[in-house]
This record gives C-alpha cells, structure tokens and sequence, in this order.
C-alpha cells in the first residue's frame, strides 16, 4: 500500500523552513527520501534505517519513527534549488508515495 | 560508468501496437525496477526483478511483460498498447544488501498511445 505525504504542496520563500511528512499503514523497516525536478529522473537524498535515526543533505534532514510507522523530510533555510517533488519510498517492492509539490519563491 | 541507460528517450504508438522499452545497467546490480509516472502523480511499480531469471509484479502490472536473462538488461514489453499506457516510463536498479539500498534511474522513456 502505497505510503501517504502531507501536505501535497507547499509554496515557500527562499529562508523559510518546511517539513514534509510521509506515514505508512505496514511496518516500516526503512525510508528513502527523493527529490524530483520536472521532467527529469527523481534524485535520491537519503536513506533512514533505524527508528529515530536522523540523516542529512546539505541542509535537509529526516527523522524515522520505526513505532509510528512515519518518517518526516525537514528542509531549512530553503533555497530555489529545493524546488520540485519530494517522495517518501518505503516497503520491499520501494513503493512511491504520493509526493509533496516544493516550490521555492525568490 | 554509463550507470542505467533506457532507449528509446520518446515514442509515440498507435493503439494495438506492441513495442520493447530497454533497460541496461551496468553497476553490477541485483534488482531492477519498472515504474511508470502518470503526469503530476508518483511513480507506480509495473514490475521488478531481485536477480537473473526473477521477475514479479508490481502494483500496476496489467498489459506489461518483462524478462531478466542478464543480470544487466531488463526489458519491458508492451503487448497491445492502450492509450492509458500513455506515460513516462522509469527503469532503476539497486543492490540490495539486506534492505533496499539507493535507486538509481535511468533518463525515462516517454510513450504515447494514440
């Protein structure tokens, strides 16, 4: 079952903060974060494997709660460049969510 | 290293048409993936492989066919194309070591049915 984001789309100006969340109805042993940019490949950020373990890239972050089954993509100081579609991907079969529409305004 | 290379980039097909989307990786990696992206939606897994001779389905594998006779290339059949089977088609591969470890992608194949 295909893992649920929130929010679906966030506009933000360039300094702002923003988080993103990802929640899972199964166990979850393991989180991958991706960054897609439009009409491009998503990009991998990271990997979460333990609960509450933080990872980070550049300035963003995530933390993975294994008991509550949800992982959350922190994203400070943004910049224009953080602009495009987060995805949370979880599971055996790296199943996507929904994803999250970053835009970053100047 | 060429990483995960997908042919063709673009193709346009008339209903009832068949047609093969290649996918090569050259990092030595055990799973490969097929996920197809509908426009302003995630990507949903056609099907995937976890090593040579292995294939499964994913959520979305109805109309597709794949094969795995290398541990590099895995194929991606189209038999009788659907204009819903208009999209942007992703192959990946990972290693996995236990867990799932990073997807690399190839550049995408973007289909149209019409």
């Amino acid at each position: 079952q295909q893992p649920v984001q929130s929010p679906q789309a966030v506009i933000l100006r360039e300094g702002e903060d923003a988080v993103i969340n990802c929640s899972s109805s199964k166990a979850l042993y393991s989180v991958h974060w991706y960054r897609q940019k439009h009409g491009e490949a998503p990009v991998f950020l990271m990997i979460l494997l333990k609960g509450g373990e933080q990872k980070g890239h550049e300035k963003i972050s995530a933390s993975f709660n294994e008991k509550k089954q949800q992982s959350s993509l922190y994203l400070t100081a943004s910049q224009l460049s953080y602009s495009g579609t987060y995805f949370c991907v979880a599971g055996n079969m790296l199943t996507f969510g929904g994803g999250t529409r970053l835009m970053v305004k100047p | 290293n060429a990483g995960v290379t997908q042919t063709p980039k673009f193709r346009i097909l008339k209903i009832g048409q068949s047609m093969t989307l290649q996918c090569a990786q050259d990092m030595n990696h055990n799973y490969m993936y097929w996920y197809r992206q509908d426009p302003g939606m995630g990507l949903k897994l056609i099907y995937y492989s976890v090593g040579a001779g292995i294939t499964d389905k994913g959520e979305v594998p109805n109309g597709y066919n794949v094969s795995r006779s290398t541990t590099e290339d895995f194929p991606l059949r189209l038999e009788l194309a659907a204009p819903s089977q208009t999209s942007v088609y992703f192959c990946a591969s990972s290693y996995y070591t236990g867990f799932n470890e990073k997807l690399f992608f190839g550049s995408g194949t973007q289909l149209s049915v019409l």
